[in-house]
This record gives C-alpha cells, sequence and structure tokens, in this order.
C-alpha cells in the first residue's frame, strides 16, 4: 500500500513568511509523529498525535510553530514568521498505534528559509 | 535535544569489510531501534529491539543492546556499496508515546 507522502518536497520561503507543510499518513495510522532535522544531525522530535488524545507539543521549539490533524488522516505543519534558523529538512512518521512501535516515515520536505 | 551518541560519526570501508557503529543513550527505554537514511530524506526501518532482548538479526543485520551499560551496537556484514548511507539509532519509551529520540548519526560510506 502506498506509504507516508509530504508536500511541498522543497519549499524556499523568505524570512517573516509563513509556510505550511503537510503530511498524509499511511491509512489506518493512529499516530502522527512530526520531527525537524537539521543540515547534519539526527532527528530532534516536533509533536506527536494520537487519536482523539491531546497532542504532545512538547518538541516544538518556539510558539511560531504549530500542528493540527483532521481525524486520523492528514496533518499540517506550520512555522509563522520563518527565521533562518527553521532552515531543516521536516520529517514526517505514522505508526499504527502505541502498541505498535515501528515509525514509518516520508521523505521529507526540506525548507530554505532565506 | 538528542538523546543518543553515536560512533563512530564516520566509517569508511572497503566491500565485502563488516561495518560496526555503536549508540549509547541516557533514560529507560522500552525499545531502540535503527534506521538508514539515503541522501538526507526518508528513513528507513532497519531493525528493533525491545528492552528485555539482548541481540537481534535481520539479514546480514545484528544488534546488541546492554540495558545496564545504556548501549547498542548495529553490525552490517559483507557490506555493499549499496550500504553506503547514515545510520541513526532511535530510542522509545511507551510512556513517552513511543516518541523516538535519535543520536545524531554515523555516515558510512562503503568503497566498491
Amino acid at each position: 500500500g502506498a506509504g507516508v507522502s509530504q508536500s511541498p518536497s522543497n519549499k524556499v520561503t523568505e524570512k517573516g513568511k509563513d509556510v505550511e507543510l503537510r503530511c498524509d499518513p499511511i491509512s489506518g495510522h493512529t499516530a502522527l509523529y512530526w520531527y525537524r532535522q537539521r543540515l547534519g544531525q539526527g532527528l530532534e522530535f516536533l509533536i506527536y498525535f494520537q487519536g482523539n488524545s491531546a497532542p504532545d507539543k512538547s518538541g516544538l521549539p518556539s510558539d511560531r510553530f504549530s500542528a493540527e490533524r483532521t481525524g486520523e488522516s492528514v496533518s499540517t505543519l506550520t512555522i509563522q514568521r520563518t527565521q533562518q534558523e527553521d532552515s531543516a529538512v521536516y520529517l514526517c512518521a505514522s505508526s499504527a498505534g502505541l502498541s505498535e512501535e515501528t515509525q514509518y516515515f516520508g521523505p521529507g520536505t526540506r525548507l530554505l528559509v532565506l | 535535544s538528542q538523546q543518543g551518541e553515536e560512533d563512530p560519526q564516520a566509517l569508511s570501508i572497503q566491500e565485502g569489510e563488516n561495518a560496526t557503529m555503536n549508540c549509547s543513550y541516557k533514560t529507560s527505554i522500552n525499545n531502540l531501534q535503527w534506521y538508514r537514511q539515503n541522501s538526507g530524506r526518508g528513513l528507513v526501518h532497519l531493525i528493533l529491539i525491545r528492552s528485555n532482548e539482548r541481540e537481534k538479526h535481520s539479514g546480514r543485520l545484528r544488534v546488541t543492546l546492554d540495558t545496564s551499560k545504556k548501549s547498542s551496537s548495529l553490525l552490517i556484514t559483507a557490506s555493499r556499496a549499496a550500504d553506503t548511507a547514515s545510520y541513526f539509532c532511535a530510542t522509545g519509551s511507551r510512556a513517552a508515546g513511543n516518541k523516538l529520540t535519535f543520536g545524531g548519526g554515523t555516515r558510512v560510506l562503503v568503497k566498491p
């Protein structure tokens, strides 16, 4: 079946603009995660959705970052008033739920803030 | 913040040789996973080892876990040029919603 998809693949924006990144998880996966990966580094957790529970936002670096998820489907990560330090690859992953530890990653969105 | 430290940061070997990389972590975990990343994009899940397991095999991959030392190792046997990639360990805790905490990765170059 289809894997996790993300759009856009690449995004170039100017400092101060808002951006929206989209993630389509694997159908039926109740858990959805967003991570950020700066150049040459490992992934940093941003936010996590599980079913209808309140999201775990503990990894969001500032109040400029927010995310939403519609039911158990699409999620959007919004970065307001982008800064150059927001430049990174933003990766989304989904899993079948708390009982399933393996996460399946999308290809990521490479964001460049000029 | 990153929980894990991986070493070496980079590894260069000849095709056919074995590649070993290590990962250390700081907090209690339920599982530790290894992922591969090509060209800085999507991650591919390689293998998962649970906290009550000590060793696991999958094809040419062998993973060990020592919870007393809070460390894990990944061994790739008989490496191939296609194994060239970055390898990341990640720890998960069910109490934390299984969100993964990643190490900084090991960049592996397999020369033909």
